[in-house]
């Protein structure tokens, strides 16, 4: 069964340094998303990307975040300047079709992010 | 009002029972609702969507919507202690690319 995959499962960096998360989207999917989930607190969305543009963001999605689809299979998350408060779990995301609502997103086992 | 709201728990459910879930929505137009299941320290794993009032269900799982009292349930029949997992009720408004997760519910299935 078609998944998604993340690399790194684990990223461990120092504050002030510039991380970049890595996701392979199922294969036939055209919209791709990044959440991440703090420690105990509840999954939140940061930013959704369609025909190699942003389509939504969050307030999370400051200039210190980007997003990019280098090739026809990985997208990126790349956080300069990493702070403590980014420690989370970043977790990949995507799904066939995008706005309208009757589309399912398939998540990836997570990058667990620990700024230190 | 917080957009989705869910009763964190726990909940503890004997063996064998039914577990049921629920959450509730801020009304901002048409939407698709999803129940994910979180095993500590692992991604979401879709289980069900519903998108139209009444009830749907897939094996075990029924997920029941309610849009004029604005919430979602999920029930878990013949309750497995496999099934003790946070439980993530998420919405999409329609026009909106995200999904807006609540805090989850976690439960507990006793043997």
């Amino acid at each position: 069964e078609p998944e998604v995959t993340q690399t790194p499962s684990h990223q461990v960096t120092q504050m002030g340094q510039e991380v970049i998360l890595r996701c392979v989207p199922i294969s036939n999917h055209l919209y791709f998303y990044w959440y991440r989930q703090i420690l105990g607190q509840k999954v939140e969305f940061l930013v959704s990307f369609y025909n190699n543009e942003i389509s939504e963001k969050s307030e999370i999605f400051d200039d210190q975040f980007s997003v990019e689809r280098p090739d026809g299979s990985n997208f990126t998350l790349k956080i300069r300047s990493t702070k403590l408060e980014d420690s989370a779990m970043y977790f990949c995301a995507s799904s066939e079709q995008g706005t309208g609502g009757e589309d399912e997103q398939y998540f990836g086992p997570g990058t667990r992010l620990t700024v230190t | 009002q917080k957009e989705v709201e869910q009763n964190s728990g726990p909940l503890s459910v004997p063996e064998g029972a039914i577990a049921s879930l629920n959450c509730t929505y801020s009304d901002r137009g048409s939407q698709s609702f999803f129940w994910y299941r979180q095993y500590s320290g692992k991604s979401p794993e879709l289980i069900m969507f519903i998108y139209s009032n009444g009830d749907k269900e897939d094996g075990r799982f029924t997920a029941q919507l309610n849009k004029a009292s604005q919430y979602v349930s999920l029930l878990i029949r013949d309750s497995q202690p496999s099934d003790s997992a946070t439980y993530l009720c998420a919405v999409n408004w329609w026009g909106n690319e995200k999904l807006t997760f609540g805090t989850g519910t976690r439960l507990t299935i006793i043997p």
